[in-house]
C-alpha cells in the first residue's frame, strides 16, 4: 500500500524558515517524481515544487521561487521542502504527492497524497 | 487567480446527471493532459481521471472525463450524496515563465 506521511509543520513568525519532511513507503520511492502541493484555509489547491526520481530536474511555482528549496534522499525514501522568509500567505496545509506514468507515457500528476502537514506563519 | 477557471459552484438532486468544466489555454489543456481531483471534506484529494478520461482503479464509472481543444469537463451520473465535494481539474503548463502543475479554482459540489 502506497503510504506518504508529512511532518515538520507548525508555527513560525514571519520571515523565519521551517523544513517539512514526507516518509514514503508501500513503492519504489527512487522511481517516482515527487510534488509539495499546497492549500491555504478555505481555498483551493496550489502547487509548490517538483522533483525528478534522480533529483536532476526541480521546479517551482513562481510564489516560492528563491525562497523554497525542494530535496529529496531516495536511500532514505524521504522528500523534503526547506522554506525561508516564510510569509502569511505562506500558511497552509502542505501536500506530499507522487507522480505516475501512464503505459504510453502520459504523466499522471498526483496519484497518491499525503494527509498534509499545517504550516502556520504569524507573529 | 488559477491559471484554470472552473465554476466555482455546482449542484444536484440524487440520481441526476451533473458536469464541472474546466478552461484553460494552449499551453496547459490544449497541448497537454487534463486529470481530475476529488476533496471531500476534512480529507486530502485523490486522483479522480486521468489522461483526459481514464479512472483510476476504484474510481465508480459515474465519473467520466472529456477534454477538447483548450477546455475539458467532468460528469458525474447517478449523483449521490456521498459526491458533495470539492472538485479540481488540472494540468501540466508548459508555460515559458517555468513550467509546472497548475490547478482551477475548484467546484464545490452540493447534492440537494
Amino acid at each position: 500500500e502506497v503510504q506518504l506521511v508529512e511532518s515538520g509543520g507548525g508555527l513560525v513568525q514571519p520571515g523565519g524558515s521551517l523544513r517539512l519532511s514526507c516518509a514514503a513507503s508501500g513503492f519504489t520511492f527512487s522511481s517516482y517524481s515527487m510534488n509539495w502541493v499546497r492549500q491555504a484555509p478555505g481555498k483551493g489547491l496550489e502547487w509548490v515544487s517538483y522533483i525528478s526520481s534522480s533529483s536532476s530536474t526541480i521546479y517551482y511555482a513562481d510564489s516560492v521561487k528563491g525562497r523554497f528549496t525542494i530535496s529529496r534522499d531516495n536511500a532514505k525514501n524521504s522528500l523534503y521542502l526547506q522554506m525561508n522568509s516564510l510569509r502569511d500567505e505562506d500558511t497552509a496545509v502542505y501536500y506530499c504527492a507522487r507522480d505516475a506514468h501512464t503505459p504510453d507515457g502520459d504523466y499522471v500528476p498526483f496519484d497518491y497524497w499525503g494527509q498534509g502537514t499545517l504550516v502556520t506563519v504569524s507573529s | 487567480q488559477s491559471v484554470l477557471t472552473q465554476p466555482p459552484s455546482a449542484s444536484g438532486t440524487p440520481g441526476q446527471r451533473v458536469t464541472i468544466s474546466c478552461s484553460g489555454s494552449s499551453s496547459n489543456i490544449g497541448s497537454n493532459t487534463v486529470n481530475w481531483y476529488q476533496q471531500l471534506p476534512g480529507t486530502a484529494p485523490k486522483l479522480l481521471i486521468y489522461s483526459n478520461n481514464q479512472r483510476p482503479s476504484g474510481v465508480p464509472d459515474r465519473f467520466s472525463g472529456s477534454k477538447s481543444g483548450t477546455s475539458a469537463s467532468l460528469a458525474i451520473s447517478g449523483l449521490q450524496s456521498e459526491d458533495e465535494a470539492d472538485y479540481y481539474c488540472a494540468a501540466w503548463d508548459d508555460s515559458l515563465n517555468g513550467p509546472g502543475v497548475v490547478f482551477g479554482g475548484g467546484t464545490k459540489l452540493t447534492v440537494l
